[in-house]
């Protein structure tokens, strides 16, 4: 079982609808990031997360520690968010590297 | 991404070659991190480096594979007699310090083997 699972695999939604993100993971963490990677692109890391809930314009990121879980939220969702999510974390043992998801591939059509 | 600088942005190598990837952090960090996306999988760690120490090597390959980070100039990522195998995106990131900064990351390496 891998330590980090996302869902859905894949998205496609029409603009404008609200988008939600799923991040489980079943280690102990000391933070959890969300990056954003476009077809043959970089990669931007979008939040760092250790506990409570984050904004950025359209973006929302909550976590919940006891849970293990974590949501990326896109409201009004537009075609130029089409990307691949990917979460990720740093364990609490101390090893200073992250550990990804598969990642989320989201279609928005106009 | 304009601050962690990799280059170059695609390398194609022959089977048996060496790939060079090269990795300048952000200024002023000191701690740099690769990673390899094989085709269809999602990203896997593979060295952690500060200058001119390895502090976690756990996810680079036993052979082949080696990296550095000396105290003047870029992190390279060595890749000896490649296969195909190897081709993949190769990321690099970098961080301030090691209390789990924000990891700023370049646009990556496409790395492909003939």
């Amino acid at each position: 079982k891998n330590e980090v699972e996302q869902s859905p695999q894949n998205l496609t939604a029409q603009e404008g609808e609200f988008i939600t993100i799923n991040c489980s993971y079943s280690v102990g963490i000391s933070a959890l990031h969300w990056l954003q990677q476009h077809p043959g692109g970089g990669i931007v890391s979008l939040f760092m997360l250790s506990s409570g809930k984050k904004k950025h314009g359209r973006l929302i990121a909550t976590i919940n520690i006891q849970e293990k879980h974590s949501s990326l939220h896109i409201t009004a969702s537009h075609p130029r968010d089409s990307a691949v999510y990917i979460c990720a974390f740093v364990s609490d043992q101390g090893a200073q590297k992250l550990v990804f998801g598969q990642g989320t591939r989201l279609t928005i059509n106009p | 991404n304009a601050g962690v600088m990799q280059n170059p942005r695609h390398l194609v190598r022959r089977r048996g070659q060496e790939a060079r990837l090269r990795c300048s952090p952000m200024k002023g960090h000191s701690h740099v991190y690769w990673y390899r996306q094989l085709p269809e999988e999602g990203l896997k760690f593979m060295v952690y480096l500060q200058k001119e120490n390895i502090i976690d090597e756990s996810g680079m390959p036993k052979e082949r594979f080696s990296a550095e980070f000396p105290k003047e100039g870029p992190s390279i990522l060595r890749i000896q007699q490649v296969v195909r195998g190897d081709s993949a995106a190769y990321f690099c990131a970098s961080s301030r310090d090691r209390d789990w900064q924000p990891q700023h990351f370049g646009d990556g390496t496409r790395l492909s083997i003939l």
